[in-house]
């Protein structure tokens, strides 16, 4: 039971360069969500989805795009990297409200 | 006012100490409270749910006060293995649907157990 897993977990990007970030949950989940951590900023919330085929804005949503086409699967896009975005970033799951995260993205805009 | 606020931290405290973490949450229609755990360079992990009637976990004992909006954690006995950052989390509530999962983090507090 793999639980929540990102890919990649390490990369380097250029500025404008576009990337997809995806995390896949086996866990049968409804609620995924992607969030990123800055130093001395917390948790902010990017996106999040309450089901198959829906998605959501968070606190942060500008410069991101997402897709859940699949219940399992949550996909993250960046269209035109800035270094603004460099930050680890973390896609969870949840049942009712317990959730789940993967092991991070460390993403790196120079 | 910040949705949810925690103490800033850090806090440095020996083996053996009781240690005890404040959050204060602003919106009074969230209805689930929960602490996390995370280790440096990890990701967040649930620690414990947080009940109106108070709950304990061995060393561990979370507080809830809806009237204040208010959220503790006491820590009792530390140990080194309890050196992380704890994070207060809170839904963002106000009805159905999205709202219900859509949790909302503190920005944490460090915990450094010395020997």
């Amino acid at each position: 039971n793999a639980g929540v897993t990102q890919t990649p977990k390490f990369r380097v990007l250029k500025t404008g360069q576009s990337m997809t970030l995806l995390c896949a949950q086996d866990m049968n989940h409804e609620y995924m969500y992607w969030y990123r951590q800055d130093p001395g900023m917390g948790l902010r919330l990017i996106h999040y989805s309450v089901g198959e085929g829906t998605t959501a804005k968070g606190e942060v949503p500008d410069g991101y795009n997402v897709s859940r086409l699949k219940k399992q699967n949550f996909l993250l896009g960046l269209e035109s990297a800035a270094p603004s975005q460099t930050s680890v970033y973390f896609c969870a799951s949840s049942y009712l409200f317990e959730a789940f995260f993967g092991q991070g993205t460390r993403l790196t805009v120079v | 006012r910040k949705e949810v606020e925690q103490d800033p931290g850090p806090f440095n405290v020996p083996e053996g100490a009781t240690v005890a973490f404040n959050c204060t949450y602003s919106n009074s229609a969230s209805q689930s409270f929960f602490w996390y755990r995370q280790d440096c360079r990890k990701e967040p992990k649930l620690l414990m749910s947080v009940y109106s009637s108070g709950n304990e976990d061995g060393r561990f004992t979370a507080q809830l006060n809806r009237a204040s909006q208010y959220i503790s954690l006491l820590i009792r006995d530390s140990k080194l293995s309890d050196s992380a950052t704890y994070l207060c989390v809170v839904n963002k509530g106000g009805g159905g649907g999205g709202s219900q999962g859509n949790l909302i983090f503190g920005k944490g507090t460090k915990l450094s157990v010395k020997p």
